[in-house]
């Protein structure tokens, strides 16, 4: 079974743009978790979308967005790009029920240059 | 908001130690989870732990849910050089739907 795919893998933007990433789950799972990791931090959550509704969001401003396609494919966008937003993106993906949920499997992460 | 304190940040060792890190929460949680991220990758999940006194392994990695559960912890037995890397734990509480990341142990293994 193929793991979580991201794409691209590198992005360099300049301020003041706009990027769309893209996430493909884990054939089969639903919900698809999005992070934010800054060198030398830990994962700082964005949202998750379940059934192409936002289900829980994080504590960024609304220059972040997101949604989910019905085949649970995932996008996130992020506006008006700052130097502060390079980091690695990180989506995650886990199946919906019991604690299944809570096992969350990782891509390997867009990196955001932004200058 | 939840937070979790993980402990060590870093961790220089020899090859062939063990190494003890672990994470505490100011709340109960109902799940425990450790990744391990290597430079330029995705985390990857170690070990799930989800009842209060479960101790799990996975070769020479061995976790388990504190008793109190507000606390985990992470053994592994003998590192060899591939063990260098970030370790996080995760955990869910039980007020809480949403995960909630430790900052990460970084392992380095000395020359």
């Amino acid at each position: 079974k193929a793991g979580v795919t991201q794409t691209p893998r590198y992005l360099i933007k300049t301020r003041g743009q706009q990027v769309t990433l893209s996430c493909s789950p884990i054939s089969g799972h639903r919900s698809v978790s999005w992070y934010q990791q800054t060198p030398g931090q830990g994962l700082q959550f964005l949202f998750e979308y379940f059934s192409e509704t936002q289900r829980n969001k994080g504590n960024f401003p609304g220059r972040f967005s997101g949604r989910q396609f019905s085949n649970s494919r995932s996008e996130m966008n992020v506006s008006t790009l700052e130097l502060g937003d390079s980091a690695l993106y990180l989506c995650a993906s886990s199946l919906e029920g019991g604690n299944s949920y809570n096992e969350q499997f990782f891509g390997p992460g867009t990196r955001l240059t932004v200058l | 908001g939840q937070q979790l304190n993980q402990s060590p940040q870093s961790m220089f060792i020899q090859e062939g130690e063990d190494v003890s890190m672990n994470c505490t929460s100011s709340s109960i949680f109902n799940t425990w989870l450790w990744y391990k991220q290597d430079p330029g990758e995705g985390p990857v999940l170690l070990i799930a732990l989800y009842k209060a006194g479960e101790l799990t392994s996975n070769g020479r990695l061995t976790a388990q849910f504190g008793i109190t559960r507000k606390d985990s912890f992470l053994n592994i037995s003998a590192s060899i050089p591939s063990d260098v890397g970030i370790y996080f734990c995760a955990g869910r509480p039980d007020s809480n739907y949403q995960l909630i990341w430790g900052a990460g142990t970084k392992l380095i293994i000395k020359p």
